[in-house]
């Protein structure tokens, strides 16, 4: 059974499109997270549930929504997709805030045309 | 703004050949974890530290937290094909912040 698990695993789209990442945690960790990974590889937190509140947004443009309905469940929604939106974006579940041990999902790589 | 430095950038060595990386910072970290990235993957926890001085091992992977609680080294000994890949640092500091920060990562590559 995957521990964290990302859908989809490639995303292809337009400029100007909306669309959604997916991710499910079943470690019964409380904490969720999501990252971005630029072409240089630095890994950068967007945001942080805990317990389904959001605890941390790190100056995210607002065109990213991120929804958690329940603590196992974060998902990701991007409005109005530019070019500079293209990375691969992590999911992660750490048993905590502050993300010691978090565990990451496999990466949606996320190319906007 | 509160930064890791993550050196080497990149590692060029032969099989069987000794590994050491670090991570310093102007800040004092509660936590250091070291993770692991294939390509396509995400990354993956090699070692968690948790006290100023702690020394882990997990195979041929040992690391510690620095004395200082500013800085981590992780060794990989005598080097396996399999060891490729991107290797980061990332630790929470003690000021407040509920999150963890990523040092820029170590790619190792392994001539055979």
């Amino acid at each position: 059974d995957t521990a964290v698990s990302q859908t989809p695993k490639y995303l292809v789209t337009q400029m100007g499109n909306d669309k959604s990442i997916k991710c499910e945690q079943n470690l019964g960790h409380d904490t969720m997270y999501w990252y971005k990974q630029d072409s240089k590889k630095f890994l950068k937190i967007m945001f942080s549930y805990n317990n389904k509140e959001l605890i941390i947004n790190e100056t995210v443009p607002n065109r990213f929504s991120p929804k958690s309905p329940d603590k196992a469940h974060l998902n990701l929604h991007i409005n109005s997709l530019e070019l500079g939106d293209s990375a691969v974006y992590f999911c992660a579940s750490s048993p905590s805030a502050g993300g010691a041990g978090s565990f990451f999902g496999q990466g949606t790589r996320l190319t906007v045309v | 703004g509160q930064q890791l430095n993550q050196s080497p950038q990149s590692m060029f060595i032969q099989e069987g050949e000794d590994v050491s990386m670090n991570c310093t910072s102007s800040s004092i970290f509660n936590t250091w974890l070291w993770y692991k990235q294939d390509p396509g993957e995400g990354p993956v926890l090699l070692i968690a530290l948790y006290k100023a001085g702690e020394l882990t091992s997990n195979g041929r992977l040992t690391a510690q937290f620095g004395i200082t609680r500013k800085d981590s080294f992780l060794n990989i000994s005598a080097s396996i094909p399999s060891d490729v890949g991107i290797y980061f640092c990332a630790g929470q500091f003690v000021e407040g912040a509920q999150k963890l920060v990523f040092g820029q990562g170590t790619r190792l590559t392994i001539n055979p």
